[in-house]
């Protein structure tokens, strides 16, 4: 059974970059079969999908993100990473990491499990 | 204009029936897309409830009840989750959550209260 489970500071400051890991157990970061993504969710609201990558490197990004976020695996400790750079108080979130497998027929699937998330605050 | 839209809140009485709207932004037809929908109580992560399609085409999450179940409304433009025989340990936030085009979007959530 897999599990996540995120790591990282929990205070960032503003203009900073924020970096999270999540470690993978019960399951490979080496093989095919899953998306690796992360998420996050503001106080009191709602979901937020940041991106996700596959074993091969391939890494797809939400737009509204993109050109601050990177994605990143290490297979060695089966991990993946999250950077996000030039943080505001607006990153200040609960960051999950999450699994899904890859699609079937075209045919994607849900996110399980999920890590029990990260609360980071952007404040200086 | 979002691309999900979901109502903030709802409220049901126990032993009734809810229904949670998911509304695609004009452009965006309900018609192909897969509907997911997510169960989140506080202090935990989402809880993946089902997958709904349409009536021949859907999957219940592992172990969830069947008073949980889907739809769309194509007049609408809107998938929806159905909570027959609403339960006290029902209330909590869900969100339904699409694929488009590879990127993943969320709806903003609806708190379900039960009175």
């Amino acid at each position: 059974q897999v599990q996540l489970q995120e790591s990282g500071p929990g205070l960032v400051k503003p203009s900073q970059t924020l970096s999270l890991t999540c470690t993978v157990s019960g399951g490979s970061l080496s093989t095919g079969g899953h998306y690796w993504s992360w998420i996050r969710q503001h106080p009191g609201k709602g979901l937020e999908w940041i991106g996700y990558i596959y074993y091969s490197g391939f890494v797809s990004y939400n737009p509204s993100l993109n050109s601050r976020i990177t994605i990143s695996l290490d297979t060695s400790k089966n991990q993946f990473s999250l950077r996000l750079n030039s943080v505001t108080a607006a990153d200040t979130a609960v960051y999950y990491c999450a699994s899904t497998s890859t699609p079937v027929a075209g045919i994607y699937t849900w996110f399980d499990p999920w890590g029990q998330g990260t609360p980071v605050t952007v404040s200086s | 204009q979002a691309v999900l839209t979901q109502p903030s809140s709802l409220s049901a009485s126990p032993g009734a029936s809810a229904s949670l709207t998911c509304t695609l932004r004009s452009g965006l037809d309900v018609g192909p897309y897969w509907i997911y929908w997510y169960q989140q109580k506080p202090g935990s992560p989402p809880h993946f409830l089902l997958k709904y399609n349409s009536d021949s085409d859907n999957q219940q999450g592992s172990g969830v009840p069947s008073r949980f179940s889907g739809s769309k409304d194509a007049s609408a433009n809107a998938g929806i989750l159905i909570v027959s025989g609403v339960q006290p340990e029902d209330e909590a936030d869900y969100y339904c959550m699409i694929w488009h085009s590879s990127v993943v979007v969320f709806g903003g959530g609806t708190k379900l209260t039960v009175l």
